[in-house]
This record gives structure tokens, C-alpha cells and sequence, in this order.
């Protein structure tokens, strides 16, 4: 079975300062791994996967297969930053996404 | 820009009673997703569908629920009885992995049912 943990709930940080959501994930075989993110009032979205390799929004992702992480960074956080971050998992055969408990992330000025 | 769209957004209902949901997915999406969303987690798949047929509906709670999208196209999940346990986030979702190779989905914006 997959499984997908984000320890933190509740994440704030001052704008300008650097920002980590934590991912870990369980899995036996090759996952795909994404973050999508819901800003206020809008729908969920993709912001970047793993094979991608690209920064999007100054994010930036590097998948761990030792660690089973897939934490996501960002050197300076912006106020727009502030939303809810899900780190997901897709099995490559079937497409399923398996997501995280969620992360909410507020950048205080 | 095309768009997942849902309706109701809303629907507030009594234990006992039937909802139904609805879902158009973008345009030329063969694979379509319904998903739960209890508050304070993340969405769960209830059900996945390749075009008109089920290819995944091992979580979906068939006593009660039911999902189906008999053109290929549009899609409506049912719930009868309403239980209580049953208010969260129906969340529907579309993806065109056979095109672009990878598992992007794009969300509708859901339907918030309430079970009193």
C-alpha cells in the first residue's frame, strides 16, 4: 500500500525567509511524486513533480529515494506563498493519486 | 481556459436522504476521478474511471454509494442513504495521462455536503 506523511500541520514563516514542507512517502515500487497547492478560494493545482526536475514559483522539489522524501523548498518565502501544499504519490501503472494529509503554509509580513 | 465544473457547490441534507453530484470534466479527458475530502485531511480517490468504464472503485462504500458515467463524458456520484459520517468535500478531478504522459489532474472546485 502507499502512503503519503506531512508531519507538519500548520507551517509560518516570516516573508523573505527560507520555507521546507516535509514529505515522506512509502511505496514498493517507482512512484511519480507531485506537490499540488490550493491557494484561498481557488481549486487544487498542480505546482511541480518530481521528473520534471523545474522550479515553479521559486519551488523547488528533490526526490530522496533513500530517505523516501520529497520535501519542498523555497530560499525566500513571498506573501503569496500562503496556502495549502499537498505532496502526492501516483503509481505509474494506474495513475492513482495517493495524497498527504496537507500542509498550511502562512507568510507573515 | 477549460475547467472541471461541479454542481451543486453546496448541499445540506438530512441522514436518511438521496444526494447526487454531478461532474463535466474538460474536454477530452478520458479519465475522471472522484475523490472525498474530510476537513483537516487530504483527498481520498473514491472512484476511477477510464472513459465510461470503472477502473477503480475499491474504496467507494457500494452500500451506499454509487458512481457512474455512461457516455464517457459527464459524471454523477450518488449517496443514498446520507449518513451523517458522509459531510466532507466531494472533490471531482480529470487527466489525460495517455497525452501528455503523466498524471496531471485538474480539479473542479467540489461540493461541500452537509448531513444533519
Amino acid at each position: 500500500a502507499q502512503r503519503v506523511t506531512q508531519p507538519e500541520k500548520l507551517l509560518s514563516v516570516f516573508k523573505g525567509a527560507p520555507v521546507e514542507l516535509k514529505c515522506n512517502y512509502s511505496y514498493s515500487g517507482s512512484p511519480e511524486l507531485f506537490w499540488y497547492v490550493q491557494y484561498s478560494r481557488q481549486r487544487l493545482q498542480l505546482l511541480l513533480r518530481h521528473i520534471s526536475r523545474e522550479s515553479i514559483k521559486g519551488f523547488t522539489a528533490d526526490l530522496n529515494k533513500g530517505e523516501t522524501s520529497f520535501h519542498l523548498k523555497k530560499p525566500f518565502a513571498q506573501e503569496e506563498d500562503s496556502a495549502m501544499y499537498y505532496c502526492a504519490l501516483s503509481d505509474l501503472n494506474d495513475y492513482k493519486l495517493s495524497f498527504g494529509a496537507g500542509t498550511t503554509v502562512t507568510v507573515r509580513a | 481556459e477549460a475547467e472541471v465544473a461541479q454542481s451543486p457547490r453546496y448541499k445540506i441534507t438530512e441522514k436518511s436522504q438521496a444526494v447526487a453530484f454531478w461532474c463535466d470534466p474538460i474536454s477530452g479527458h478520458a479519465t475522471l476521478y472522484w475523490y472525498r475530502q474530510i476537513l483537516g485531511q487530504g483527498p481520498e480517490l473514491l472512484v476511477q474511471f477510464q472513459d465510461e468504464s470503472v477502473v477503480d472503485d475499491s474504496q467507494l462504500p457500494k452500500d451506499r454509494f454509487s458512481a457512474e458515467r455512461l457516455k464517457g463524458v459527464d459524471s454523477t456520484l450518488k449517496i443514498q442513504p446520507a449518513e451523517l459520517g458522509d459531510s466532507a468535500m466531494y472533490l471531482c478531478a480529470s487527466s489525460n495521462p495517455g497525452t501528455s504522459g503523466y498524471n496531471e489532474q485538474f480539479f473542479g472546485p467540489g461540493t461541500r455536503l452537509t448531513v444533519l
